[in-house]
Order: C-alpha cells, then structure tokens, then sequence
C-alpha cells in the first residue's frame, strides 16, 4: 500500500512569491489533514477536510493560506504571498476515518519550505 | 482546548539500555486518545503506541510501552534495549475521539539520541 506522497519534498522561494504543495492521500482515506510543523516543535493543525470539504479551518491563516480538495482525493494548499515566517515543514496526514478509527493518522514526508 | 507539555527537549541513552519519555497532558474531553509518534532525521513521522483513555491496561508495543496515569494527567513513554535507529524526535500527542471535531494536538517534542 502506498503512502501518502507529498510534493515537492523542498521548495525555496523568495518572500511575496506565490508556493503550492500537492498532497495525495493513502487511497479510501477520507479524511486529509494539512499541518504546518516550525523548526523545533510539534506539527500544528491547519485544515481538515472530511472528502471535499473542509471541516475545521480554524487555524488557517485565510488571509494568504488557501486550500482545496476538489474531488475530495488529492489536495493542494497554497501561500500567497509567503512571507519569511511561513518557513517550515508542511506536513500532510490522511485518515481512514469512521467507527474505531478516526484516531489514525498517517503521515507524509512533509513540504520543506524556505523563504528568503 | 487541549495542551501537550513534553519537558525534556533532548535525552540520551546507551545502546540496549531503557530510556523514559515524560509527557503530560490537559483536556476537557471524556473520551480521548493519546499517542507518541517518531520522527526520524529527514524522515516521515509514523505512530509508535496508542492508549486509549477509557483503558486502564497500559499499552505496550514489542520494546515500547506507556505507563498511563489519567488522574495526574500523565502519559510516559518507556523504550526498552534501545536500539541506534530509535534516535528520532518523539512526540507526544492527545486527541479526542469521534465527531467533527476530532484533531491531534502535539506536544514540541524530545530529541533522542541512542549513542553506541
């Protein structure tokens, strides 16, 4: 079974120019998480979808942060216009979801985003 | 809300000896999960244990274990012989369970290292 695939791997960008990371789940999980990981810590929640559509978004930053998941598959979560501070690893997670397993998550090898 | 508090920003630990993550957590949740995570160097983070809050047994994982301590909100990780591949980040984290409200919240991580 494959895992979830990220890319690219990493990505330097100077700052006020628009990034795009492209994340494809396990296939049959529903559940697609995107998290924003800083040098040092822990992985951050930034959006949940549930299929297509985005059930907690509370911690994405919509001013410059979107995101999609059109055909509730694949996502792509977007800066623009990144600033220095969005430097980080993003990370994707997926989930199977429903009864008794809603608590897995499976992680990707993560976006490594620098800007200068 | 939920908080993740992991003390020990970096530990040691002699091949094949036994080394104990601490973690504690907060959460107003009845039912919720909690988990340790690995993150190697440059790799992708995958689940090591899980225990669920409803369960008293402490849940263990060929050398890993936990020892679970609800009322004092506690939640450490025990690797038994270490071995030099389980120098990685772990991570402790507490999520609730069911629901569309379900998220990981992580803790900012230990740094172990297995010296030979």
């Amino acid at each position: 079974e494959a895992g979830v695939v990220q890319s690219p791997r990493y990505k330097i960008i100077e700052k006020k120019q628009p990034v795009a990371f492209w994340c494809n789940p396990i296939s049959g999980h529903n559940t697609l998480y995107w998290y924003l990981q800083n040098l040092g810590q822990g992985p951050e929640l930034l959006i949940r979808y549930e299929n297509e559509e985005a059930v907690d978004d509370s911690q994405l930053p919509k001013d410059r942060f979107s995101a999609e998941r059109l055909k509730g598959v694949d996502s792509t979560l977007k800066i623009q216009p990144a600033e220095l501070g969005d430097s980080a690893v993003y990370l994707c997670a997926s989930s199977p979801g429903g009864p008794g397993r809603s608590y897995e998550q499976y992680f990707g090898p993560g976006t490594r985003l620098t800007v200068t | 809300a939920q908080t993740v508090t992991q003390s020990q920003p970096e530990m040691s630990v002699q091949e094949a000896e036994t080394v104990t993550l601490s973690c504690t957590y907060d959460t107003s949740e009845n039912n919720y999960y909690l988990f340790w995570y690995k993150q190697p160097p440059s790799r992708q983070m995958i689940l090591v244990i899980r225990q669920e809050a409803y369960k008293q047994q402490n849940a263990t994982e060929n050398r890993f274990s936990v020892n679970f301590q609800k009322a004092a909100k506690s939640f450490s990780l025990k690797i038994s012989d270490s071995q030099l591949g389980d120098t990685a980040m772990y991570f402790c984290a507490c999520g609730n369970s069911g629901g569309s409200n379900y998220k990981l919240t992580f803790g900012k991580g230990t740094l172990l290292t297995v010296n030979p």
